[in-house]
């Protein structure tokens, strides 16, 4: 069965300091991957995929994942982090085979930002 | 605006009552899909659709929850005798068939409180 892992529920950082936010998944195919985020009273928005190609994925915002086989691992990273950064991030797989979008996701981390 | 819309944005009920909710997807896609979330928890699949077929239910979803999305256009999601453990955030999504990543795009989501 797929699942992920996120191995914070809160990540504190200042504001200009390097964001790393972890995600382990577990996949009997070649997984999707995402990362989602959300800001309070907004909907979850997409920040960026793996889906087999480049293992380094750039998305949004300056935001970054690397997808490493070995470790079964897709971290989210940015150099440096800002106050509008502050919001619910989730790792999220897609369930092996076959394009159905039944996504499964993490319990989501935190990021707070501090000035 | 071409988003996902979701309708009501908020809804407090009492035990026992019945209600709906509506999604209107982004107009050309097929797929859409419900999603439901708890404080302090990421997104769980609930239910979706490809046009106007109901394709896969989660176990999630009681005999109380029935989705409908009759011309394969906008949705809604109905709950029957509301409890209180039904209170939580229930997330519309969208994305197209043609889509070989999977990505979903959401809506910003119907708060239920059950009291």
């Amino acid at each position: 069965a797929q699942s992920v892992t996120q191995l914070d529920s809160h990540v504190s950082v200042s504001e200009g300091t390097p964001v790393l936010l972890r995600c382990n998944y577990s996949s009997s195919y070649s997984p999707s991957l995402f990362w989602y985020v959300q800001h309070p009273n907004k909907g979850l928005q997409l920040l960026l995929k793996y889906t087999s190609a480049a293992t380094l994925v750039k998305g949004i915002n300056g935001f970054e994942a690397e997808f490493k086989k070995s470790e079964t691992s897709f971290h989210l990273t940015k150099p440096s982090a800002h106050m509008s950064d502050a919001a619910e991030y989730f790792c999220v797989v897609t369930p092996g085979s076959g394009n159905t979008g039944k996504l499964i996701f993490g319990q989501g981390t935190t990021l707070q930002v501090k000035p | 605006d071409t988003g996902v819309s979701q309708d009501p944005r908020h809804k407090i009920t009492k035990r026992g009552q019945n209600v709906t909710f509506r999604c209107d997807p982004i107009s050309e896609h097929n797929r859409l899909y419900w999603y439901r979330q708890t404080l302090g928890q990421g997104p769980e699949f609930l239910t979706y659709f490809q046009n106007e077929a109901q394709l896969e239910k989660s176990r999630l979803l009681s005999d109380r929850f029935s989705a409908e999305r009759p011309k394969g256009s906008f949705s809604t999601l109905e709950i029957q005798r509301t409890e209180q453990g039904d209170s939580a955030m229930y997330l519309c999504a969208s994305s197209s068939f043609l889509s070989r990543t999977g990505e979903l795009f959401f809506g910003e989501g119907s708060r239920l409180t059950v009291l």
